[in-house]
């Protein structure tokens, strides 16, 4: 069975730093693209970065470019981002999400974490 | 950034309806379009993938329809697990990836 399961979320102050882990089971990790994707509270749905399964490809929403670094560790299952800079309107549910077909960039999300609360405040 | 704009924003239908849910792009998406549930609490589900293609586990009552700009969920014969909150994607144009705001589907 897939499994994504995030932590390391928090309540930071503003211009605080956070990293957030995704620990991946059930699947080959090492052959998947990865996304994480947020939700503030009470809205939608937005990508925020995506990695492929090499971290050959690396792509970020313009809003947290230069504040975000997403990275993964093919050998320990695990994905991260890390968040600089933070700011309130980062404050949201932020989901791991595997891409549907292995060896692809085709962005489609069959498989979420629980997500982790990210609270950006002082 | 492609923009997708869901309508209705809140659908109200008893068990046993028919729903349907579209999203418009703000440009063509071919058929790169994706639909997922969500309900409170809970992560994201992926339904149907390119427009038309049922994910893995997903019941028959759920198809989508759709090319270019304009796009259909229909949900027929509606369940009480149904009623949830739809959101679309678009995988053509990204990045950004970029979803809809979501359509709330409640019982009436």
């Amino acid at each position: 069975e897939v499994q994504l399961v995030e932590s390391g979320g928090g309540l930071v102050q503003p211009g605080g730093s956070l990293t957030l882990s995704c620990a991946a089971s059930g699947f080959t990790f090492s052959t998947y693209s990865m996304n994480w994707v947020r939700q503030a509270p009470g809205k939608g749905l937005e990508w925020v970065s995506y990695i492929s399964s090499s971290s050959s490809d690396i792509y970020y929403r313009d809003s947290v470019k230069g504040r975000f670094t997403i990275s993964r560790d093919n050998a320990k299952n695990s994905l991260y981002l890390q968040m600089n800079s933070l700011r309130a309107e980062d404050t949201a549910v932020y989901y791991c999400a595997r891409i549907l077909r292995p060896g692809s960039a085709d962005q489609i999300f069959d498989s979420w974490g629980q997500g982790t609360l990210v609270t950006v405040s002082s | 950034e492609i923009v997708l704009t869901q309508s209705p924003a809140t659908l109200s239908l008893s068990p046993g309806e028919r729903a349907t849910l579209s999203c418009r792009a703000s440009q063509s998406v071919s058929s790169y379009l994706v639909w997922y549930q969500q309900k409170p609490g809970q992560a994201p589900r992926l339904l149907i993938y390119d427009a038309s293609n049922r994910a893995t586990g997903i019941p028959a009552r759920f198809s989508g329809s759709g090319s270019g700009t304009d796009f259909t969920l229909t949900i027929s014969n509606l369940e009480p697990e149904d009623f949830a909150v739809y959101y679309c994607q678009q995988r053509q144009h990204w990045p950004p990836i970029t979803f809809g705001q979501g359509t709330r589907l409640e019982i009436k």
